[in-house]
């Protein structure tokens, strides 16, 4: 039940783009991503339903396949602030989060 | 406004000990979950409750056991501890079960 992230880790430099993808193999509800930076809370940045929406917050943005029970998250020219562990958590109609293993995302100068 | 709180911030006990984690969420908000978070995994959901009731429920042991009170605080009771129990303990909370959920910033716990 808990879904597949993907990559576990990417490296970049400021200003590199990247992708981080989250696969389920069960049918959801709605897709939530969370930024967890060392030593400190998850940080909420966004919630998709589905119906294939996308969303943005700043230069991160992420998409909902519905059909493909995928979700996938996309930082644009990253900036230092954005290094951290990125967390999908998945919601099948339960109120319950599965979330997955987490991408550590480094972005250097 | 202040976000979710918990406390303590760090826990040292020994095996077999029992523990209690609290937890304040957001003001307004109804829905409090609670989270295990091991090294280097994703947190994976233990409760949540909503009105003072538990509305789901995670694969834990009999040993975690929880509830909600009526000003919606929180605690998080673990008895009989094991090694295995050392984690982060993330509580969030949000208006109603399937709204967004913010974390407060945890306890962690070790077990010796």
């Amino acid at each position: 039940q808990q879904p597949v992230q993907s990559p576990q880790a990417v490296i970049l430099r400021e200003g590199e783009d990247a992708v981080i993808n989250c696969s389920s193999s069960k049918a959801l509800y709605s897709v939530h991503w969370y930024r967890q930076k060392h030593g400190e809370a998850p940080v909420f940045l966004m919630i998709l339903l589905k119906g294939g929406e996308q969303k943005g917050h700043d230069k991160i943005s992420a998409s909902f396949n519905e059909k493909k029970q995928q979700s996938s998250l996309y930082l644009t020219a990253s900036q230092l602030s954005y290094s951290g562990t990125y967390f999908c958590g998945t919601e099948i109609n339960d109120y319950k989060l599965s979330f997955g293993a987490g991408t550590t995302v480094t972005v250097r100068a | 406004d202040a976000g979710v709180t918990q406390s303590p911030t760090h826990l040292i006990k020994t095996r077999g000990q029992h523990v209690t984690l609290r937890c304040s969420p957001i003001s307004g908000h109804k829905s409090v979950s609670w989270y295990q978070q091991v090294l280097g995994q994703g947190p994976q959901f233990i409760f949540q409750y909503y009105e003072k009731e538990e509305r789901g429920r995670g694969n834990f042991p009999d040993r975690f056991s929880a509830r909600q009170f009526p000003n919606y605080s929180s605690e998080l009771n673990v008895n009989a501890l094991l090694l295995g129990d050392s984690a982060l303990y993330l509580c969030a909370s949000s208006l109603g079960i399937t709204d967004t959920q913010y974390f407060g910033p945890g306890t962690r716990l070790t077990v010796l």
